[in-house]
């Protein structure tokens, strides 16, 4: 176990929907970063927050957005749903920047129908 | 902007065989480097990191990898496999050479040992 929560863990919508998926990170972790694991493009990082603040922007459409709270929990919304955006989402934490281990949740899953 | 290729999607060894996970990344300036452990079912963990200092690091499960400068390596070695070390390995490397930058991850290999 990790100490990085994330729900749902299985989330199954159809094109054109939106949806929330929501990460606790380990007590004490300051950053929250989002990935996006996909069998044709591996593991993408879509984007990262520090105690608040948006950090690091990866490959993140536009039609998915993110927030950290203030009490650091992370929240990825998605928009708009494609037959493409189905994946294995994950959510990490880690103490602070790059050099610190990142822990990572166990991820939902996504289906787009 | 950084890149990481790990040159083999998969890999099959038989138990109790070296193994050797290929990762190379684009850049030449000061980088940090990782590799990840992905089980069946999970989300990943570190396995080793380099940041500096000795340029072999070492996992606690047997596993290290040694940071080739001149030829942008970093590749993942174990003398001796168990059927447990069946998982996928990523090779991610910090995008800037900072440490304020995010992680550019390979796309993985995965190990199959067999018995």
């Amino acid at each position: 176990d990790s100490g990085v929560t994330q729900t749902p863990k299985h989330l199954i919508t159809a094109t054109g929907q939106r949806v929330t998926l929501r990460c606790s990170p380990r007590s004490g972790d300051l950053s929250v970063y989002w990935y996006q694991q996909s069998l044709d493009q591996g593991l993408q990082f879509l984007i990262q927050y520090y105690n608040g603040e948006e950090r690091a922007k990866g490959n993140i459409l536009e039609r998915f957005s993110a927030q950290q709270f203030p009490d650091l929990h992370s929240e990825l919304n998605l928009s708009s749903l494609e037959l493409g955006d189905s994946a294995l989402y994950f959510c990490a934490s880690s103490l602070a920047g790059v050099v610190d281990e990142q822990f990572f949740g166990p991820g939902t899953r996504l289906t787009v129908l | 902007a950084q890149s990481v290729t790990q040159l083999d999607s998969q890999v099959p060894v038989f138990e109790e065989a070296p193994v050797e996970l290929r990762c190379n990344y684009s850049s030449s300036v000061s980088v940090y480097l990782f590799w990840y452990v992905q089980y069946p079912n999970q989300g990943l963990q570190l396995l080793l990191k380099y940041l500096s200092g000795s340029t072999l690091v070492e996992s606690i499960n047997g596993f290290e990898a040694e940071f080739n400068k001149s030829q942008t390596s970093f590749h993942l070695r174990k003398p001796s496999v168990h059927i447990s070390d069946t998982a996928e390995y990523f090779c991610a490397v910090s995008d800037d050479g900072g440490s304020q930058g995010n992680l550019i991850f390979g796309k993985g290999t995965k190990l199959s040992v067999k018995p």
